[in-house]
């Protein structure tokens, strides 16, 4: 089956610009996350969406990121105004139905981002 | 306080040996589920294994194995019989209780030498 998609593999701004990340998951899959890797740590849960819903958006510094999933399938992450600090990797990842036991989360290649 | 914490940055292994990867973990909650991935130069997460807390025999998956003891709040992952190709980032996080949130650690490099 195929993976997890995600476009674009990489992307280089200016800081104040906007960007916008895409991401289709694994077909059939109702959960999707999206997490902020920065270099030197471990991913970061940005937002979680089940269908087209979201469950948790805790995280999300919403003043400058937005995402969506309008038809619980493939979804966007938007910056604007991106930072400096923003600049990392864009990882999303799918699974079946989240909180089933082990939950198996398959992640796409990610987006790295740099904001110049 | 950090949830999830590997303190080794990074580690050096020769081919065909075990090599042991430490995770420590800090919660409260009595139910929850620690999971290992693994994360090549390509980016992507791999999941490895995963245990969860009222397991009674420790994780097992092929040359992966969760070394998990409860009472020092320890989720080691053992690599048996190194590859080559095990040379990657591997990150330990858990997820605790109800909570779809999974926490991760800082990650430790593994290198893999002929």
């Amino acid at each position: 089956e195929a993976g997890v998609a995600q476009s674009p593999r990489y992307k280089i701004i200016e800081k104040r610009q906007s960007v916008a990340f895409w991401c289709n998951p694994i077909s059939g899959h109702a959960t999707l996350y999206w997490y902020q890797q920065i270099l030197g740590q471990g991913p970061k849960l940005l937002i979680q969406f089940q269908n087209n819903g979201v469950v948790d958006d805790s995280q999300l510094p919403k003043d400058r990121f937005s995402a969506e999933r309008l038809k619980g399938v493939d979804s966007t992450l938007k910056i604007q105004p991106a930072k400096l600090e923003d600049s990392a990797v864009y990882l999303c990842a799918s699974s079946t139905i989240a909180g089933s036991g082990v939950d198996e989360q398959f992640f796409g290649p990610g987006t790295r981002l740099t904001v110049l | 306080a950090q949830k999830i914490t590997q303190t080794q940055p990074g580690m050096f292994v020769q081919e065909k040996e075990a090599v042991t990867l430490d995770c420590t973990y800090d919660t409260s909650d009595p139910s929850y589920g620690l999971f290992w991935y693994k994360q090549p130069s390509s980016g992507e997460m791999i999941f490895l294994i995963y245990q969860g807390s009222y397991d009674q025999q420790n994780a097992t998956e092929g040359r992966y194995s969760l070394n998990f003891q409860k009472a020092r709040k320890s989720a080691n992952l053992v690599i048996s019989a190194s590859q080559l190709g095990d040379s990657a980032m591997y990150f330990c996080a858990m997820r605790e209780g109800t909570s779809y949130i999974p926490t991760f650690g800082r990650g430790t490099s593994l290198i893999v030498h002929p």
